[in-house]
């Protein structure tokens, strides 16, 4: 079964730094791209930015909006995917995502999220 | 960037309804378009893929069509369940993009 579990969630202060995880089980890990897409409560989706595998030089982009901020890197060894927060703001405070992106069926899983605060 | 406009932004329908939902690109994106459900407290629920692909699982009233700009997702009869907000993206090219959302209420 396909799963993708999301940790490392919480209050941080504005300035600071967390670090979340997104582990993956029941697929080829490796292969696949992960994408991270956060949700302010009551407000819309919005795409953070995303990793591609090995076979893709492991290339990053990310949403104007953290670029420079967010940093998601990989490690295929445990199945884990990271999204690294820094100089957070409030505006940051959402329920972050990650999810899968095999070729042909993008998407198809995703987390249970884990909520950031950013407040002081 | 591609911006993805989404209408309505609600709407109010009771079971057994017709519902669509449009979604416009800024710029061409070809077939590259997802639509997903989300309930309350839920991650979204990947509907349809590739502008008119059923996803495994998905029952056979969610619909999608479109291609280039224009593209909907029709809902043939609602269903209880399906009174839920719904979001398009685009993954043509990053940055990747959602809709406003459309959210579905009981009448």
């Amino acid at each position: 079964e396909v799963q993708l579990v999301e940790s490392g969630g919480g209050l941080v202060q504005p300035g600071g730094s967390l670090k979340l995880s997104c582990a993956a089980s029941g697929f080829t890990f490796s292969g696949s791209a992960i994408h991270w897409v956060r949700q302010a409560s009551g407000k819309g989706l919005e795409w953070v930015g995303r990793i591609r595998s090995k076979a893709n030089n492991y290339a990053t982009a990310y949403a104007a909006s953290v670029e420079g901020k967010f940093t998601i890197s990989r490690d295929d060894s445990k199945n884990t995917a990271y999204l690294q927060m820094n100089s957070l703001k409030t505006e940051d405070t959402a329920v972050y995502y990650c999810t899968r992106h095999e070729v042909g069926v993008p998407f198809d899983y995703w987390g249970q999220g884990t909520l950031v605060t950013v407040s002081s | 960037d591609i911006q993805m406009t989404q209408s309505p932004s609600s709407l109010s329908a009771s079971v057994g309804d017709r519902v669509t939902i449009t979604c416009r690109a800024s710029q061409s994106i070809s077939s590259s378009l997802n639509w997903y459900q989300q309930k309350p407290g839920k991650a979204p629920k990947l509907l349809i893929y590739a502008a008119s692909s059923l996803q495994s699982g998905v029952p056979s009233r969610f619909s999608g069509s479109g291609s280039g700009t224009d593209f909907t997702l029709t809902i043939s009869s609602l269903q209880p369940e399906d009174f839920a907000t719904y979001y398009c993206q685009h993954i043509y090219r990053t940055p990747l993009t959602f809709g406003g959302g459309t959210k579905v209420e009981i009448k």
